[in-house]
């Protein structure tokens, strides 16, 4: 199976801050990468999938980068709504994997 | 608008089994793989199994394999879990998913596993 490892957690950052959080793959996963949002007591919310495609919906100032075993997910300019975990989800062969989750904090 | 709901969870002894449903609406089931995703209190998304559309290839996760077994009934439009020789650690809130990505959720079923 394709193991999933994120940036440390938690990450810390100001209002305003850009803040970037890495995923990479155990393997090749091509572009078949996935990012989600979660806040306490919510569902996952979908943010990028095939690593770079900006769901509907989801505020500009995110954005996925990467393909093959390495790849990103930035927020240009944070905001207090973002606190949250963010996971990422790779889809290039069945069994699907998440990431540990990255908690990012405001300072 | 595509949504699922989810059924089934309950208090459980170890040892125990349930059997989780989920109700899909409002796309083609037939076309899609479907997921169970768990997650335990405080700790993150943990992905369980999935389906092939067609229910001709399944999936798990090494924590579930032999214990669990996922099915569907496309003409129901319903996925289910059976799950036996449940432990503590399977306490978790099982969610249903659609396909390879989704930003359709259901609100979950949660399952306790406690004597």
């Amino acid at each position: 199976d394709i193991q999933m490892t994120q940036s440390p957690s938690p990450l810390s950052a100001s209002v305003g801050d850009r803040l970037t959080i890495t995923c990479r793959a155990s393997q090749d996963i091509s572009h078949y990468l996935a990012w989600y949002q979660q806040k306490p007591g919510k569902v996952p919310r979908l943010l990028i999938y095939d690593a770079s495609s900006l769901e509907s919906g989801v505020p500009s100032r995110f954005s996925g980068s990467g393909s093959g075993t390495d790849f990103t997910l930035t927020i240009s300019s944070l905001q207090p709504e973002d606190a949250a975990t963010y996971y990422c989800q790779q889809y290039t062969s069945a069994p699907w994997t998440f990431g540990q989750g990255t908690r990012v904090e405001l300072k | 608008e595509v949504s699922v709901v989810e059924s089934g969870g309950g208090l459980v002894q170890p040892g125990g089994s349930l059997r989780l449903s989920c109700a899909a609406f409002g796309f083609n089931f037939n076309n899609f793989w479907m997921n169970w995703v768990r997650q335990a209190p405080g700790k993150g998304l943990e992905w369980v199994a999935n389906i092939k559309d067609d229910a001709t290839e399944m999936y798990y996760a090494d924590s579930v394999k032999g214990r669990f077994t996922i099915s569907r009934d496309n003409a129901k439009n319903s996925l289910f879990l059976t799950m036996n020789s449940l432990r503590v650690e399977d306490t978790a809130v099982y969610y249903c998913t659609v396909g390879h990505y989704t930003n359709s959720w259901g609100q979950g079923t949660l399952v306790t596993v406690s004597s």
